[in-house]
């Protein structure tokens, strides 16, 4: 199955900055998703990203906080801009690989003090 | 909208019980999956469910769904604390690519 490498597995930011996370795909696919997971919580969907196009984002969610970027068919990046501590939280990626349904990054733990 | 409703959210149970846990799901949909999370870690793919009367069996685990229903159930037979985790079903949206995840269900299985 496809691998989806995901980076940093965790930091702690201060608030009022900006963090990237990046995803690697080993295969090329034409969606991916971004996620959030706050503690305790179900996943949330923030956006999809195709390649070539802007981002579609969920409600509650909006390009300014959470710009998103997809250069290519196998990589994305997810910034979490100006950041307070509601933005802890686990981050996830994932694509989807035909009938083999969704396959998810190791996922990014946020923390923002 | 789609909303994905898991019951239990939380199971307790002995080793060497069977135990059933319930998606329910408010709209139509084609695809159903389940996910196990362990704590501090990502979501691990355990069944693609595709179609009506869809039933998948991997090990202690028995995922099947009914479309009409909208339900989906995941068996759990002969319990050990290996699977100890939370598990998720994610529903997907009719003519989307989108999947919405249930609340979730924390099973402990007590040794």
């Amino acid at each position: 199955s496809a691998v989806i490498s995901q980076k940093p597995s965790r930091d702690i930011c201060q608030r009022g900055t900006s963090l990237t996370i990046q995803c690697q795909v080993d295969s090329q696919v034409t969606m991916m998703f971004w996620y959030r997971q706050q503690p305790g919580q179900s996943l949330t969907l923030i956006a999809t990203a195709n390649q070539g196009s802007e981002a579609t984002y969920e409600s509650g969610f909006v390009i300014d906080k959470f710009p998103i970027s997809r250069p290519n068919l196998t990589f994305s990046t997810l910034t979490v801009s100006n950041m307070s501590p509601e933005d802890s939280s686990i981050y996830l990626c994932s694509a989807l690989f035909g009938d083999y349904g969704y396959t998810f990054g190791s996922g990014t733990r946020l923390t923002v003090v | 909208e789609l909303k994905v409703e898991q019951n239990p959210l939380f199971l307790s149970m002995q080793e060497g019980k069977n135990y059933t846990i319930y998606c329910n799901y408010s709209t139509t949909s084609d695809r159903l999956y389940w996910y196990r999370q362990d704590p501090g870690k990502s979501l691990e793919s355990l069944f693609v469910l595709l179609s009506n009367g869809a039933v998948k069996q991997e090990g202690r685990l028995m995922a099947s769904l009914d479309t009409k229903a909208r339900l989906s159930t995941l068996h759990i037979t002969a319990a050990v604390h290996d699977l100890s985790a939370t598990y998720f079903c994610a529903v997907g949206l009719t003519g989307t690519y989108k999947y919405i995840f249930g609340t979730g269900t924390r099973l402990k299985v007590l040794a």
